[in-house]
């Protein structure tokens, strides 16, 4: 069962695009929403995170928006470049436990 | 700054073999993780640690085992290896609800 719902799997875009990816998660204990970022033979590494109190949070060119009573939370890349091309992973975590989700591969387009 | 160190980066076991990964970090964290990474999967829970001594189930724990050897290292073990586990594995460490360090991952297949 699934805890973190990742969508879509793959994505396209031009550079200069705003990539969207989204996520839900089940369970309401969870706490803390970090994204990660992973590079071909790599391991993920945090991009940027939320916690439930706030809405929205921006670093740099990459937003998180949050829907506490939806349960879901979306990442935005803001004038995406060809070195933004990664799978991105969304998470979400309670005490000890962090659950991710299955991943997007984003291709960025020159 | 080594971070999340993992070994071996490659191995190839037969079905049936035994092998152990190793992790250690040199962050001071309490928390220690591994995850499984498979195509259209995800990164997948088999185990978590959150303090020295003491180890939990994550969402796939059948076929492996854990051993919290002291804070620094957490340790995975396939008793007898199988098809299935083809896999890259990842170990990582965090701070409580903090941030988590991910290793390098080790690519492991079966056959």
């Amino acid at each position: 069962q699934q805890q973190v719902k990742q969508s879509p799997q793959s994505l396209i875009v031009q550079k200069g695009g705003i990539p969207i990816i989204n996520c839900a998660y089940e369970n309401t204990a969870f706490d803390y929403f970090p994204w990660y970022q992973q590079f071909p033979g790599k391991g993920p590494a945090l991009l940027i995170a939320i916690r439930p109190d706030v809405s929205e949070k921006k670093e740099g060119r990459f937003t998180i928006s949050f829907n506490k009573s939806a349960k879901q939370f979306s990442l935005h890349i803001m004038d995406s470049q060809p070195g933004d091309s990664a799978t991105y992973f969304c998470a979400a975590s309670r005490g000890n436990d962090m659950r991710f989700g299955a991943g997007t591969r984003l291709t960025v387009k020159p | 700054n080594a971070g999340v160190t993992q070994t071996p980066k490659f191995q190839v076991l037969k079905t049936g073999q035994s092998m152990t990964l190793q992790c250690a970090q040199d962050m001071n964290h309490n928390s220690m993780y591994w995850y499984r990474q498979d195509p259209g999967m995800g990164l997948r829970l088999i185990y978590y640690s959150a303090s020295e001594g003491t180890t939990d189930k994550g969402e796939v724990p059948n076929g492996y085992n854990v051993s919290r050897l002291n804070k620094r290292e957490f340790s995975l073990r396939l008793e007898s290896a199988a098809p299935s586990q083809t896999s890259v594995y990842f170990c990582a460490s965090r701070f409580r609800n903090t941030e988590a360090f991910f290793g390098q991952g080790t690519r492991l297949t079966v056959v």
